[in-house]
C-alpha cells in the first residue's frame, strides 16, 4: 500500500516569512494530492490539491509543487499571518485505491 | 455548515456503556468514512464505506461497530470501549474514495 511521509512535525516561522511543509508518498500509480488545514478544535478543511497531470498550482498565499519523477510533494505558503496556524496534513491517493493515506501532519506556528 | 455534520459532539461514556455516533451528509457523495484522531498522532483510518458497502476495515477492534443504512448515513456503534479509546472521531464523505474528502466537526469521546 501507499506510505506518506511527512516533514517537518513542526514549523516555526515569523509572521510574514514563508513556510514549506514537504511530503513523500511511495506508489506511483498516486494520482490526487490534496493539502488539509486544521485549526485547533476544528475540522480538516481542504485548502488546495493537485492531480499528477500538473506540476504546480498557486492560489493566493498558498502554492503546492509535484515531483511525480521523486515523488513528493510540498505545500508552500507565502507572507505568513498569525491566521495561519494550525495543523496541516497532506494525503496521496489513487483511483485503484479506496482511501486516502494522510501524512502524519505538520504544527505549523507564526509568531506575531 | 451543513455539508457533514455530526452528532454528538462530545460524549463522554463508562466502559461498560453502549453509544452510537452519527454522521449526515448533505454533498450527494457515495463514500463515507470513519476516522480517529488521538492527541498528537495523525489521522487513522477506522472504516470506508463507498455505494453503501464497506471497502475498507484497517484492523478496527470489534468494540467498533459501523453501519451505513444508506449513502447519506453511517453510525459508529460503541460498546465495551476502553479508556485508550478516548479521541476525536471524525467522518468524511467523498464522491468517489480517490477524491477530496469533506470533513464532518466530528464527536470528542471520552472513555472513563
Amino acid at each position: 500500500g501507499e506510505n506518506v511521509e511527512q516533514h517537518p512535525s513542526t514549523l516555526s516561522v515569523q509572521e510574514g516569512d514563508s513556510a514549506v511543509i514537504k511530503c513523500t508518498y511511495s506508489d506511483s500509480a498516486s494520482n490526487y494530492f490534496p493539502w488539509y488545514k486544521q485549526e485547533l478544535g476544528k475540522r480538516p478543511q481542504l485548502i488546495i490539491d493537485i492531480r499528477s497531470n500538473v506540476g504546480e498550482k498557486k492560489d493566493q498565499r498558498i502554492a503546492v509543487t509535484l515531483n511525480k519523477t521523486a515523488k513528493h510533494f510540498s505545500l508552500h505558503i507565502t507572507e505568513t499571518q498569525p491566521e495561519d496556524s494550525a495543523v496541516y496534513f497532506c494525503a496521496a491517493s489513487s483511483n485503484t485505491g479506496n482511501q486516502f493515506y494522510f501524512g502524519t501532519g505538520t504544527s505549523l506556528t507564526v509568531i506575531p | 455548515e451543513t455539508g457533514v455534520t455530526q452528532t454528538p459532539r462530545h460524549l463522554v461514556m463508562g466502559m461498560t456503556n453502549k453509544k452510537s455516533l452519527k454522521c449526515e451528509q448533505h454533498l450527494g457523495h457515495n463514500a463515507m468514512y470513519w476516522y480517529k484522531q488521538s492527541a498528537k498522532k495523525p489521522l487513522e483510518l477506522m472504516f470506508v464505506y463507498s455505494l453503501e458497502e464497506r471497502v475498507e476495515n484497517n484492523s478496527v477492534p470489534s468494540r467498533f461497530s459501523p453501519e451505513c443504512p444508506n449513502s447519506s448515513h453511517l453510525f459508529l456503534h460503541l460498546h465495551t470501549l476502553q479508556p485508550e479509546d478516548s479521541a476525536l472521531y471524525l467522518c468524511a464523505s467523498s464522491q468517489g474514495t480517490e477524491e477530496t474528502q469533506y470533513f464532518g466537526p466530528g464527536t470528542r469521546l471520552l472513555v472513563l
